[in-house]
């Protein structure tokens, strides 16, 4: 079992609609989590930075997290053809900062 | 914010060549890098976390000889691919953390290899 699994996708939603995009993980120790967008051919940008459980809001991008049930989500609002990339969750114990990725999302918003 | 630069962001070799790889924290000091290896349609693999002036260590499965990586300055972490094979091609992108404990981290723009 991998400790961050992800649904690769894709997903393709019509422009302006909310867009979920969801994890799980099974490694309790993981404390922070966070979620990448990569365009096709580029490195991965941070979108969303979460300590423990909770919600965080940015603009148009909310992530939440719930470690009782080990699900982390991200929601995109008014969704734009410049969010179509590839969504990557990732979570991390502390410390040495060795992060752990999910496969990633390939997300398409069409016109 | 900080900025990783990678080069070259992409290299085409032919097999049995080495490549070196260059990843540089341009506005910020780095005492640890990370590299990673991505396929296509695939997440990032972690393959070793570079320290600045020691030895870096690498994931299991990965091997130490054939990926050579050097951490000699704050700024700057190297990755050559030794002896390159056409299953070697692939996404290479390195990151870089700011600061200390729970520093955020910068991801390069990524190296792609391609082995003939």
């Amino acid at each position: 079992q991998k400790e961050v699994e992800q649904d690769p996708g894709p997903l393709s939603v019509p422009e302006g609609a909310i867009v979920s995009l969801n994890c799980t993980y099974s490694n309790s120790a993981f404390q922070y989590f966070m979620w990448y967008r990569q365009y096709s051919r580029k490195g991965p940008e941070l979108l969303m930075y979460t300590y423990s459980s909770g919600n965080k809001e940015d603009g148009r991008f909310t992530a939440q997290v719930d470690k009782s049930s080990k699900y982390i989500s991200l929601f995109i609002r008014d969704s734009q053809p410049s969010d179509s990339a590839t969504y990557l969750c990732a979570a991390y114990t502390g410390g040495g900062n060795k992060l752990t990725f999910g496969t990633g999302t390939q997300l398409k918003v069409e016109l | 914010g900080a900025v990783v630069s990678q080069h070259p962001s992409r290299v085409i070799c032919k097999s049995g060549t080495s490549v070196k790889i260059e990843c540089r924290s341009l506005d910020f000091q780095a005492t640890t890098m990370f590299w990673y290896r991505q396929f296509p349609k695939q997440s990032l693999m972690l393959m070793a976390t570079s320290n600045e002036g020691s030895k870096a260590t690498y994931e299991q499965g990965v091997e130490k000889d054939k990926f050579l990586i050097n951490h000699a300055s704050l700024t700057l972490s190297t990755l050559t691919v030794t002896s390159a094979h056409p299953e070697d091609s692939s996404f290479y992108i390195c990151s870089a953390k700011q600061g200390s404990g729970t520093g955020e981290l910068f991801f390069g723009e990524g190296s792609r290899l391609t082995v003939l």
